[in-house]
């Protein structure tokens, strides 16, 4: 059974740090290329960013170029994102999902930007 | 990017009475080996986005056959045709042909 957990979410103030991983069971993972995407409350869902399962390849989006760092360990089956310089905006759930079609989603990790 | 743009944004429907959503993108999603990359997406309330439908019309493992999907170039269609009422939620559209992958705003369904 494919799995996907995320952790690392939390309280953060702007202009802070934090670091998402999402443990990936199931399938094989390094085969797989990994992306994350956020769904703010109550809005839609907004890709993020998106890695080749040998980490070759990387993509970001404008909103998040430059301050996140999509990453993996494929010997740990392992997905993170380090996101720098936050801000309120970031505020939403985290979700990583598997795949070039983004077929297998996690349940999400809630990240507050807030004072 | 590509704008994805769902229509309607909200959908009151009677259960057991079909459903139609539609979504429109702002460029052709045919990718240049011939395959069209677009998803449909359901997010029950509470729940992680669950892919229902790649590739415009190829339904995933698990999901009722009532659900179907088709379109072409930039026109998009999701049918259910009976509503029940797990069907509640928010259903997204997608597109993977383009980089930034970008979503429709969302429709939600619900029962009348």
């Amino acid at each position: 059974e494919v799995q996907l957990v995320e952790s690392g979410g939390g309280l953060v103030q702007p202009g802070g740090s934090l670091r998402l991983s999402c443990a990936a069971s199931g399938f094989t993972f390094s085969s797989h290329s990994m992306s994350w995407v956020r769904q703010a409350p109550g809005k839609g869902l907004e890709w993020v960013s998106y890695i080749s399962g040998s980490s070759s390849i990387t993509y970001y989006a404008d909103s998040v170029k430059g301050r996140f760092t999509i990453s993996r360990d494929n010997a740990k089956s392992s997905l993170y994102l380090q996101m720098e310089s936050l801000r309120a905006e970031d505020t939403a759930v985290y979700y990583c999902a598997s795949g070039w079609g983004v077929d297998f989603w996690g349940q999400g990790t809630l990240v507050t930007v807030s004072s | 990017d590509v704008v994805m743009t769902q229509s309607p944004l909200s959908l009151p429907v009677t259960l057991g009475q079909p459903a139609s959503i539609s979504c429109r993108s702002s460029q052709s999603l045919v990718y240049s080996d011939g395959n069209t990359y677009f998803n449909w997406f359901q997010q029950r309330p509470g729940q992680s986005p669950r892919r229902l439908i790649y590739k415009v019309s190829n339904r995933d493992s698990g999901v009722p056959d009532r659900f179907s999907g088709s379109g072409s170039g930039t026109d998009f269609t999701l049918n259910i045709s009976r509503v029940e009422a797990e069907d509640v939620g928010v259903y997204y559209c997608m597109q993977y042909t383009h980089w930034p992958r970008t979503f429709g705003q969302g429709t939600k369904v619900e029962i009348k």
